[in-house]
């Protein structure tokens, strides 16, 4: 099956530096890849939709300023935590839509802890 | 409220006993994932459910979509303590390159 990585699977940082976690698609092409943050014990919310080649969309209540979006290539979606703060720490997911069989595929996720 | 809402919230169930787990849409739905999900890890694919009255089975795992594609059910037969996890439903509500929608999930333990 369809491979997503993400990286790094955990990062631990100092309030008010910024943070990027990358999204990958190994094995295949991936016009639009998503981005979700999971709290604990909670279910994924969507953050954005990142489209290649053109400005990801927002969900209502995201800060596109403080959570950027880039989709530089097919096969890469970075997320940047700008500025971040204890309150942004969270389970970081993404996921990519293969395009042939209507599936998402999810990467591991990435941990955020912000001190 | 919310578009999409799982049943039970959290499940004990001894190893050996057959489960089932409700997802239902307020809205149609276009598609209906199931996924399972370790605490703190990535999600697992299970099935994706399309076509209304759909079916799919996978092991001990099966999974229906209602007629009127609005609701779902995960049934796991024999549950092992392997199966314990959080199961997710996502809803697709339209076609294409779709943004899924997450359900409350459902929190599964099973007692050896």
């Amino acid at each position: 099956g369809a491979v997503v990585s993400q990286h790094p699977s955990w990062v631990i940082c100092k309030s008010g530096t910024s943070v990027k976690i990358e999204c990958r698609s190994l094995d295949f092409q991936a016009t639009t890849m998503f981005w979700y943050r999971q709290f604990p014990k909670q279910s994924l919310m969507l953050m954005a939709t990142s489209n290649e080649g053109s400005k990801a969309t927002y969900e209502q209540g995201v800060e596109k300023d403080k959570f950027l979006i880039n989709h530089a290539s097919l096969t890469l979606s970075t997320l940047t935590v700008t500025s971040a703060h204890p309150e942004d720490s969270s389970f970081y997911i993404c996921s990519a839509d293969s395009g042939s069989t209507d599936t998402q595929y999810f990467g591991p996720g990435t941990r955020l802890t912000v001190l | 409220s919310q578009e999409l809402e799982q049943s039970p919230q959290s499940l004990i169930v001894q190893e050996g006993k057959n489960l089932t787990i409700n997802c239902t849409s307020s809205k149609t739905l276009y598609g209906l994932y199931w996924y399972k999900q370790k605490y703190g890890e990535g999600l697992i694919f299970l099935m994706m459910l399309q076509k209304g009255g759909e079916e799919k089975s996978h092991e001990k795992i099966t999974a229906k979509l209602d007629e009127k594609k609005q609701q779902s059910s995960l049934h796991i037969t024999a549950s092992q303590p392997s199966h314990a996890g959080i199961y997710l439903c996502g809803a697709g509500y339209s076609g294409g390159y779709q943004k899924v929608t997450f359900g409350t999930g459902t929190k599964l333990q099973v007692i050896p």
